[in-house]
């Protein structure tokens, strides 16, 4: 069964720390991935995608990596803000234009 | 960018009544939408993929006859929750695939309908 798994539940930095945020998958046969941010009671707003051929990509302060063969990636987000409090969701599809499925996400609070 | 339009952004119907969802593309074409439900703190959860002009396909556990989904142009989907329960209390959210690929990974989310049925 593909899964997606996201560690840890939830995280409270204070501001300015750096921190990561994993998410492994059961299978590695991966199209590609994503990291999405979700506010509260809001749709998702997508991050940062990495192709099964990419080791990372980056976006301002965020940095997602990819190991396809561990079945893993991690987000990493550089000196936090309170801005960025909100769930972060990796979803990985294993075809082009495919359904996504998602981890559990990770609820981030960063505290000023 | 893509943009996905859903509404209503929030709805609270008595138990036995119906629901409909609308999500619509507002600058492109989708000729695939998909459906999907989170729970509070749990993650989404697909529950259809909807193809304009012909039937949606249903995930594994999921009522096509409950869940009704329509697909009946380019840039419209509806989600109707036909005999509403309080167990189907949940945030249901759409996402269509921009042919264009326009924005990160080529996905554009709608900003989702929270149901309560009471």
């Amino acid at each position: 069964k593909q899964e997606v798994t996201q560690i840890p539940a939830a995280l409270s930095v204070p501001e300015g720390e750096n921190l990561v945020l994993n998410c492994s998958f059961t299978d590695s046969a991966i199209y590609n991935l994503q990291w999405f941010r979700q506010d509260p009671g809001k749709g998702l707003t997508s991050l940062l995608l990495i192709q099964s051929s990419q080791r990372e990509q980056t976006s301002g302060r965020l940095n997602a990596s990819l190991d396809k063969s561990s079945g893993r990636s991690t987000l990493y987000i550089a000196a936090s803000q309170p801005g960025d409090s909100a769930t972060y969701l990796c979803a990985v599809s294993y075809n082009q234009g495919g359904k996504l499925i998602f981890g559990q996400g990770t609820e981030l609070s960063v505290k000023p | 960018g893509a943009v996905v339009s859903q509404h209503p952004s929030w709805v609270i119907c008595k138990s036995g009544t119906s629901v409909k969802i609308e999500c619509r593309s507002l600058d492109f074409q989708a000729t695939t939408m998909f459906w999907y439900r989170q729970f509070p703190k749990q993650s989404l959860m697909l529950m259809a993929t909807s193809n304009e002009g012909s039937k949606a396909t249903y995930e594994q556990g999921v009522e096509k006859d409950k869940f009704l989904i329509n697909h009946a142009s380019l840039t419209l989907s509806t989600l109707t929750v036909t005999s509403a329960h309080p167990e189907d209390s949940s945030f249901y959210i759409c996402s269509a695939r921009d042919p264009a690929d326009r924005g990160i990974g080529g996905y554009t989310f709608g900003s989702g309908t929270r149901l309560t049925v009471v």
